[in-house]
């Protein structure tokens, strides 16, 4: 089964800092997706960014990208330029090739510091 | 276009009773996710449905289970209600059975059984 791994239970940022967000996975497959999405005080889970596996460069969504590794299966979430709004709490996912259902990671809550 | 929509937000139930969430995905989305979301577990992947049936089941006992309407909304049940059923409860929809862009997720139904 695929497992996914987010070592940082809490981390914070200054304001207009950058911050990286850790996350490992393990599978036996190819070709799969990743997602990181955002789950804020409101509860109402978002997507901010996702990636195809078989593409080698990094995906970026304005002030967010990341670092994908496939050979380490390391998959994190840089945020530039931080800001209030992005307190949140991240989850990083697996998803088959195939869809169906997410592999979701434990989650870190990040705090934004004015 | 509306998003996810689950009711009720909330929900206190006894133990030993039964429940009842609906979930109604964006318009036009056929296949609707369910998750259950713990402090201890995180999230984990309940069952998918699209086109009325059942495509895949996570590692759930027999007493969670669901269904799927023609119009797409989803029910899902737990019965005989356990202490540890405590969570919230997230529903996500996509177009397509199997989509590997995106699940839209509702801001889910937070369940207490006392």
């Amino acid at each position: 089964a695929q497992t996914v791994t987010q070592s940082q239970p809490e981390m914070s940022v200054q304001e207009a800092e950058t911050v990286t967000l850790s996350c490992t996975y393990d599978t036996s497959e190819s070709d799969y997706y990743l997602f990181w999405y955002k789950q804020p005080p409101s509860r109402q889970m978002i997507l901010v960014i996702r990636q195809e596996a078989y593409k080698q460069q990094n995906a970026t969504e304005n002030r967010f990208s990341v670092n994908f590794q496939k050979a380490a299966k390391s998959f994190s979430l840089k945020i530039s330029d931080s800001q209030l709004g992005d307190a949140a709490m991240y989850f990083c996912a697996y998803l088959r090739n195939t869809g169906n259902q997410f592999y979701f990671g434990t989650g870190t809550s990040l705090t934004v510091i004015p | 276009k509306a998003g996810v929509t689950q009711t009720p937000r909330y929900l206190i139930k006894t133990r030993g009773q039964q429940v009842t969430l609906s979930c109604s995905p964006i318009s036009g989305h056929r296949s609707v996710s369910w998750y259950q979301q713990t402090p201890g577990q995180g999230l984990q992947f309940l069952f998918e449905y699209f086109s009325e049936t059942q495509r895949n089941k996570g590692n759930f006992p027999g007493r969670f289970s669901g269904r799927q309407f023609s119009n797409s909304r989803s029910e899902m049940n737990v019965s005989t209600l356990e202490l540890g059923d405590s969570a919230l409860y997230l529903c996500a929809s996509s177009p397509l059975a199997g989509d590997t862009y995106e699940q839209y997720f509702g801001p889910g139904t937070r369940l207490t059984v006392t």
